[in-house]
């Protein structure tokens, strides 16, 4: 069943926790993002990696870190300083940048909330 | 500065009617447009993607229209059913750096 696996469904932060949201995909796409959805507003680009060992600051980079060591994963930490990370979470991957059509394919999303 | 606004906010309609949602955006240069459904809870998911000279596209009971001229594109869904019921996100790519950016999106509600 191809496709983007994100984990865990839920998660929860105690306030100056580190937690990290897990992405996968086997659609053997080399491109893949992080997008945080927040309620009333578009979604809002946090990291993207074009290429294994190489990723990109998006719009709201501050508080979250990225690793990209292998092509089908790039988890998402959302750090303490992270002020106000409760927020649903969106990994999303594609064959590559090059292509301007390139269409863009999603997982289901993490809720994270703070306790 | 590189806007999508879509209209309306949210929409209830009835099972079988058409409906059509607004999408108006200031990207320049424009790329392409692109038209998601996301369920609640869920990933979007990509409906139609249109580039420059196309006026149309279709995806089933999807049509979307895009009229590059004035900005804006249209979302139109024929026979509406109880499935369709989620928001549906316009996001245009362009802009100096030719990204995505994302409307807000419609919320549809279907109601028997």
């Amino acid at each position: 069943d191809g496709g983007i696996t994100q984990s865990p469904k839920y998660l929860f932060r105690k306030e100056g926790q580190n937690v990290t949201l897990g992405c996968e995909q086997n659609l053997n796409h080399d491109a893949m993002y992080w997008y945080r959805q927040d309620p009333g507003q578009g979604l809002r680009l946090i990291y993207y990696s074009q290429i294994v060992n190489d990723f990109q600051k998006g719009d709201i980079a501050e508080g979250y870190s990225v690793s990209r060591e292998k092509k089908e994963s790039f988890p998402l930490t959302v750090t303490s300083a992270q002020k106000n990370p409760t927020a649903f979470y969106l990994c999303a991957s594609s064959k590559g940048q090059t292509s301007t059509n390139e269409k863009l394919f999603f997982g289901s999303g993490t809720q994270l909330s703070v306790l | 500065k590189n806007q999508v606004e879509q209209s309306p906010q949210s929409l209830i309609i009835l099972e079988g009617k058409n409906c059509t949602l607004q999408c108006n955006y200031t990207v320049s240069p424009f790329s392409n447009l692109r038209w998601y459904k996301q369920d609640t809870g869920r990933g979007p998911v990509s409906l139609t993607i249109m580039t420059f000279s196309e006026n149309t596209k279709s995806n089933g009971r999807y049509t979307a229209t895009l009229d590059a001229d004035t900005k804006q594109s249209s979302l139109h869904i024929t026979a509406s059913q109880l499935s369709d019921s989620a928001s549906y996100i316009c996001v245009v790519k362009g802009g100096a750096t030719n990204k995505l950016i994302f409307g807000t999106g419609t919320l549809l509600a279907v109601q028997p």
